[in-house]
């Protein structure tokens, strides 16, 4: 009964490859979010959806792709994978876009090389 | 740019003592106020939120905030080995669609 779950947990590539990461929720909650933590673990905001809307793109190179086709789902498509892509991506999910607190996967480690 | 400002440690701290982390943010009109713990290969999760300036108790946690300083403390009373991770400090930005900004994390070690 996982509240949060990614897969996959792990991600080993290569420069140039096309790669997705799946994150689901069974919470029942309308928002969902990814983070990218780097290597000094600095969590930052991708991109947030609340109920299968857009409501935050950070400044994201357009390489990442991300895709809600429920509320429960929010997948990262990532294009022409470089090096700066490594780093582990969280989703999370909140209840609504404004509760505090947010509900976060176990995280992919994406390493490319 | 927002800004949220943690001393990276790591702090040690021997068991049974109070731990006590600090953080700093950029904006004077931030209202809500995180603190998570992640422990090392794993997600955040939330320990304590703080809305108002003073403090606010749960078990052996506290949250501290100074809105005119601009500063939220977290204390941890009677320090457990357990307790040992970092400590992410976050900030909700309301004029941001309600992004919340982590600090980049205080490692804090607590020795037996």
């Amino acid at each position: 009964d996982t509240a949060v779950s990614q897969t996959p947990k792990y991600l080993v590539t290569q420069m140039g490859n096309d790669k997705s990461i799946k994150c689901e929720q069974n919470l029942g909650h309308d928002t969902m979010y990814w983070y990218k933590q780097d290597s000094k673990k600095f969590l930052k905001i991708m991109f947030s959806y609340n109920n299968k809307e857009l409501i935050i793109n950070e400044t994201v190179p357009n390489r990442f792709s991300p895709k809600s086709p429920d509320k429960a789902h929010l997948n990262l498509h990532i294009n022409s994978l470089e090096l700066g892509d490594s780093a582990v991506y969280f989703c999370a999910s909140s209840q609504v876009r404004d509760r505090d607190e947010q509900y976060f996967g176990p995280g992919t480690r994406l390493t490319v090389t | 740019q927002k800004e949220v400002e943690q001393n990276s440690g790591p702090l040690s701290v021997p068991e049974g003592a109070i731990a006590s982390l600090n953080c700093t943010y950029s904006d004077r009109g931030s209202q809500s106020f995180f603190w998570y713990r992640q422990y090392s290969g794993k997600s955040p999760e939330l320990i304590m939120f703080i809305y108002s300036n003073g403090d606010k108790e749960d078990g052996r946690f506290t949250a501290q905030l100074n809105k005119a300083s601009q500063y939220v403390s977290l204390l941890i009373r009677d320090s457990q080995p357990s307790d040992s991770a970092t400590y992410l400090c976050a900030v909700r930005d309301y004029s941001s669609a309600s992004k919340i900004i982590f600090g980049s994390g205080t490692r804090l070690s607590i020795r037996p």
